[in-house]
């Protein structure tokens, strides 16, 4: 069990530019989640799949947004057409799901959008 | 919509001195509870959970949290805080399959 995984860690963008960032779940954790934080704010829920479904998306989670997770393994999450209000640290959490569902999450990917 | 209150912003404390951190949520159903932690540098880590039971609940590093269900209360307790405990500490609520989290509680302790 090596944790959830994701990359890049850091990214600086144009605003304008797209940008893709991946999350590696834990290895059988049928849950993958995807958070936003910004500073002196805790994480705010933007999607979650259950396998390879996306089961929920937040209005957090703008048609420039877009997340997938192919084969129910890692997931991507796409921002099109960054804008400067998309700077901040996005979470990937990975769980097995159910009545006592334990979110662990990863290291975040920290984009500035410039 | 669920929300997550967290009373304090900023808490400095001492080596040893004993901490409370509250924690409020609005939901009145069955909640399953959890406080997170981050250091310095490092992502975030679950300290203790609540699902049902006995509403006072042991996590690692000598925390604890107590469940008080009339009060729509979780919150997190250390009897004597050390260095090592300077963090930022998030309370949060699962609700309709997301974690709700309040807005954190930056603990610095001084040597």
């Amino acid at each position: 069990d090596t944790g959830v995984s994701q990359n890049p860690r850091h990214k600086i963008t144009k605003r304008g530019q797209n940008v893709t960032f991946r999350c590696d779940p834990i290895s059988e954790h049928n849950r993958l989640y995807w958070y936003r934080q910004t500073l002196g704010q805790g994480p705010e829920f933007l999607t979650y799949f259950q396998n390879e479904a996306q089961l929920e998306k937040s209005r957090l989670l703008s048609d420039r947004f877009s997340a997938e997770r192919p084969k129910g393994s890692f997931s991507t999450l796409e921002i099109q057409r960054t804008e400067q209000g998309d700077s901040a640290m996005y979470l990937c959490a990975s769980s097995v799901g159910g009545e006592t569902d334990t979110q662990y999450f990863g290291p975040g990917t920290r984009l500035t959008v410039l | 919509a669920q929300s997550v209150s967290q009373h304090n912003h900023h808490v400095i404390l001492s080596e040893a001195a004993s901490l409370e951190l509250g924690c409020n949520y609005s939901y009145g159903g069955t909640v399953n509870l959890f406080w997170y932690v981050q250091y310095p540098g490092q992502h975030l880590q679950l300290l203790l959970k609540y699902f049902s039971g006995d509403p006072l609940v042991k996590g690692i590093k000598g925390f604890e949290a107590e469940f008080i269900k009339s009060k729509f209360s979780f919150n997190l307790r250390k009897p004597s805080v050390q260095w090592s405990d300077t963090a930022e500490y998030f309370c949060a609520v699962f609700f309709t399959n997301k974690l709700v989290f309040g807005a954190g509680t930056i603990l610095r302790v001084k040597s």
